[in-house]
């Protein structure tokens, strides 16, 4: 069973950056494949992106292109996603997810982190 | 990106009833549709894949068809438990896109 554990709430000053994690349990995040999704009341769920390994490759929604950074530490077991450039709008709860390779379909998620950006 | 549109916004029945909720895509998926529940504070819950195909451990009450463009979740005998928020996503590339959700009240 995989158990992924994110980082806590945050507020954040508009043009800061953030950098919310992803600690990962009862597999490896080499087994996994760590995707991000992001819900707010204004623009519902939206997926941000996330690894495909058909290409070994992090891939990011156009949208948030250039101002999104997702890494990942082995030797923790902890996924990150950094986003820069801040405004109002990325006020929302931000979710890790694991997808599966064979179906592309999310599986299991983490509790979600609230970041809050106001001045 | 495929744009996912999802009716009605909200919804309201009694327990026992029958609702459908419908989701259409800007271009073909095929069947590359999924159906998430998600209930306040909580991480969407996946009910239905490849558009029909119930996941395991979900009641049989929740059914979904459709393909190509026009999809539809429908879930039948009502149960109080079933208040909650339905989405629809796209799952034909990684550039995932959800719906924007349709809320469920029980009368």
């Amino acid at each position: 069973q995989v158990q992924l554990v994110q980082s806590g709430a945050e507020v954040k000053k508009p043009g800061a950056s953030v950098k919310v994690s992803c600690k990962v349990s009862g597999y490896t995040l080499t087994e996994l494949s760590i995707h991000w999704v992001r819900q707010s009341p204004a623009k519902g769920l939206e997926w941000m992106g996330g690894f495909d390994p058909a290409y070994g490759e992090t891939i990011y929604a156009q949208d948030f292109q250039g101002r999104v950074t997702m890494t990942e530490d082995t030797s923790t077991e902890t996924a990150f996603m950094e986003l820069s450039s801040l405004t109002s709008e990325d006020t929302a709860v931000y979710y890790c997810a694991t997808v599966i390779v064979a179906t592309k379909l999310f599986d299991y998620w983490g509790q979600g982190t609230l970041i809050t950006v106001s001045s | 990106d495929i744009q996912m549109t999802q009716s009605p916004s909200t919804l309201s029945a009694s327990v026992g009833g029958t609702v459908t909720i419908t989701c259409r895509a800007s271009q073909s998926i095929t069947r590359w549709l999924a159906w998430y529940q998600q209930k306040p504070g909580k991480a969407p819950n996946l009910l239905i894949y490849e558009a029909f195909r119930l996941e395991s451990g979900v009641p049989s009450r929740f059914s979904g068809s459709g393909s190509e463009t026009e999809f539809t979740l429908t879930i039948s005998s009502l149960q109080p438990d079933d208040v909650a928020t339905y989405y629809c996503q796209q799952y034909e590339s990684y550039s995932y896109t959800f719906g924007q959700g349709t809320k469920l009240e029980i009368k």
